[in-house]
């Protein structure tokens, strides 16, 4: 079955420091990835996807994420972490030929002054 | 993208009773989907909502615990039935687009006392 492991329940951070959240999933077939965020009390926001093509996707908020297939991740980046990036973020794979959505167990930011 | 809203936003509910909670979209899809998220934890896929069909349920979910209703293509319920402390979660509901996008509504905050 697939799954999908996110290293790190909690991500502790300096303003301006790199952001690196780490997530791999179990696959043969390459997956469509996602990163989602979600901040305190609101829904599931969509920070980016790769489905084919260009291995490094960018996202909203600075974020971007680069597929490794041979390593099987898709780890979250950003240069420069804000205070304003203090949420849960959420890696997710949809199997292939499926619709649906496998969620890791999410990685908490923290951003320090 | 598509816009979702969920009714209750929350609620508190005494154990034995039901809830039932609503989505609405702004547009029609086919595949509408139903999640749990426990105090702390990630997300939990519940079931798949097409219309026209029966809901597919996951592993650990059942339709006399969680029946679902699909009327048309813009919108869903999911009841908690015979409900318990263990119940008490966020219920969110998202519908998929395009490269198996989801998008997700606000999710519905409920407590089982």
């Amino acid at each position: 079955a697939q799954s999908v492991t996110q290293l790190g329940s909690h991500v502790s951070v300096s303003e301006g420091a790199l952001v690196l959240l780490r997530c791999n999933y179990s696959s043969s077939v390459p997956p469509y990835l996602f990163w989602y965020v979600q901040y305190p009390n609101q829904g599931l926001q969509l920070l980016l996807k790769y489905t084919t093509g260009a291995t490094l996707v960018k996202g909203i908020n600075g974020f971007e994420a680069e597929f490794k297939k041979s390593e099987t991740s898709f780890h979250l980046t950003k240069p420069s972490a804000h205070m304003s990036d203090a949420a849960e973020y959420f890696c997710a794979v949809s199997p292939y030929n499926t619709d649906k959505l496998i969620f890791g167990t999410g990685t908490r930011l923290q951003v320090f002054p | 993208s598509a816009v979702i809203s969920q009714k209750p936003s929350r609620d508190i509910c005494q154990r034995g009773t039901s809830l039932t909670i609503q989505c609405q979209v702004d547009s029609q899809v086919t595949m509408m989907f139903w999640y749990r998220q426990q105090p702390g934890q990630s997300l939990t896929l519940i079931a798949t909502a097409n219309q026209g069909s029966e809901a597919t349920y996951e592993s650990g979910f059942v339709i006399d615990k969680f029946p679902i209703s699909r009327p048309n293509l813009t919108f869903s319920t999911l009841t908690v039935s015979n409900m318990s402390p263990e119940d008490s979660s966020i219920y969110l509901c998202s519908v998929t687009l395009h490269d198996n996008e989801q998008f997700f509504g606000p999710g519905t905050r409920l407590t089982v006392l």
